[in-house]
């Protein structure tokens, strides 16, 4: 099956610099990348997501960027807030559509004031 | 819009007991997922139905554990007999089929003595 790999497991910076998390699969017919936020006591929220036939995508201080030969997807946060404070996880899809998600461990982002 | 609906959100029982989650989907959603997510093992994928059909289970852990979708509106996760080790927070999520982008419940938080 799909193994997804998810690095950092903690990443704390400062107020107003950027986050890049990282997560490797295995999987190379994998086709849907999605991010998910999930702050304390929360449900997973879907903060962004990127299909196979896209290299990036952004949606205002969040990027993600794909790069399927290597297996790797990133997540990218610019002009960090304290609200973006929370544990982020990446996921994987195979192929094939309505199949269930493989999560990565998740990251703890920690925005310093 | 409802979003998915989950009860109860929180159970606590006596290990042997049989414990029953609950899931509705979001109206016109025609797949269905659980996962159950703990601090050592992250965001597991349990089972998914397709139109009330189960198609994957491999994710179950054992035979304690059975999910049912008797219609297009509701679901259930059951576990008998219950041990502390299935002590997680069990959530549900949908979508349609064929889509991509999982919507999750607020998850059951179970804690088993």
């Amino acid at each position: 099956g799909e193994n997804v790999e998810q690095h950092p497991s903690t990443l704390s910076v400062q107020e107003g610099d950027s986050a890049v998390i990282k997560c490797t699969y295995s999987d190379s017919a994998s086709n849907y990348f999605p991010w998910y936020k999930q702050e304390l006591g929360k449900r997973p929220q879907l903060i962004i997501d990127i299909r196979s036939n896209v290299g990036e995508k952004k949606d205002q201080r969040i990027a993600v960027t794909l790069n399927k030969t290597a297996k790797h997807f990133s997540l990218h946060i610019t002009e960090t807030q304290p609200e973006d404070s929370a544990v982020y996880f990446c996921a994987v899809m195979p192929g094939g559509g309505a199949d269930g998600l493989t999560f990565g461990k998740g990251t703890h982002l920690i925005i310093q004031p | 819009d409802a979003g998915v609906i989950q009860s109860p959100r929180h159970e606590v029982t006596e290990m042997g007991q049989e414990v029953t989650l609950r899931c509705k989907p979001i109206s016109g959603h025609n797949s269905l997922f659980w996962y159950r997510q703990t601090m050592m093992r992250g965001l597991e994928l349990l089972i998914y139905f397709n139109n009330n059909v189960p198609i994957d289970d491999s994710g179950m852990p054992e035979d304690r554990f059975s999910a049912k979708m008797p219609n297009a509106s509701f679901s259930t996760l059951k576990i008998q007999p219950s041990e502390p080790r299935d002590s997680a927070v069990y959530f549900c999520a949908s979508t349609l089929t064929g889509g991509e982008t999982q919507y999750f419940g607020p998850g059951t938080r179970l804690l088993v003595l």
